[in-house]
């Protein structure tokens, strides 16, 4: 069965500084991978994603992930961080054929002024 | 705007009833998912539906129940016998349910327990 881990539960950064959000996948083969953000009491939306080819995948806001097949990870990253970017995230790895998505746990993001 | 409307958006619930949560889209997307999600915990598949009159259960169906006799309406029952259904509710939907596919969430349902 697939199985996210994100671990770290909760990450604080300075405004301006960078980030990266680790994230470590179980699955048979590549699945495909997700990185959502969701704000307080909302629902979730899509930063990135990766299926194939390239392994530095580009989101929106600035976010970028690196797919490593070697480490089973999808980490995500930002050169700088901004205020706004606060919130949780949460990775998530769908299997090929079955297309249902399986989510990490989240990391909660704190940005300090 | 296309996009996914929950209500209510706060809802309570007596012990021993039942409550319906609505989740609509006009995304005309096939696939709809009800997710759970409760404090330090990811989102966990309750029920999902890729195509009308028919659904799946997912991970944690025990005590829910959910009809789809239309594309874009896919209600959520939580009945009596889920016994801890103080949580968030998330709906989602996708445009043929491909693992290829992003999800689109509605700004989810917080159900607590009078």
């Amino acid at each position: 069965a697939q199985s996210v881990t994100q671990p770290d539960i909760h990450i604080t950064v300075s405004e301006g500084a960078s980030l990266e959000l680790r994230c470590n996948y179980s699955y048979g083969a590549t699945p495909y991978l997700f990185w959502y953000v969701q704000s307080p009491g909302q629902g979730l939306q899509l930063l990135l994603k990766y299926f194939s080819g390239d392994t530095l995948v580009q989101g929106i806001k600035g976010f970028e992930a690196e797919f490593k097949r070697s480490q089973s990870s999808f980490n995500l990253r930002k050169p700088s961080v901004h205020w706004s970017d606060a919130a949780e995230y949460f990775c998530a790895v769908v299997s090929t054929n079955a297309g249902k998505s399986t989510f990490g746990d989240g990391t909660t993001l704190t940005v300090k002024p | 705007d296309g996009g996914i409307t929950q209500s209510p958006k706060y809802l309570f619930r007596k012990e021993g009833q039942n409550v319906t949560l609505s989740c609509e889209q006009n995304l005309n997307h096939d696939a709809m998912y009800w997710y759970r999600q409760d404090p330090g915990q990811g989102l966990r598949l309750i029920y999902y539906s890729q195509i009308v009159n028919d659904f799946q259960k997912g991970d944690i169906a025990e005590g829910y129940s959910v009809s789809r006799e239309k594309k874009e309406s896919f209600p959520l029952t939580v009945t009596s016998a889920q016994k801890n259904p103080t949580a968030f509710y998330l709906c989602a939907s996708s445009r043929t349910g491909a693992g290829d596919e992003k999800l689109f969430f509605g700004s989810g349902t917080q159900l607590s327990v009078l």
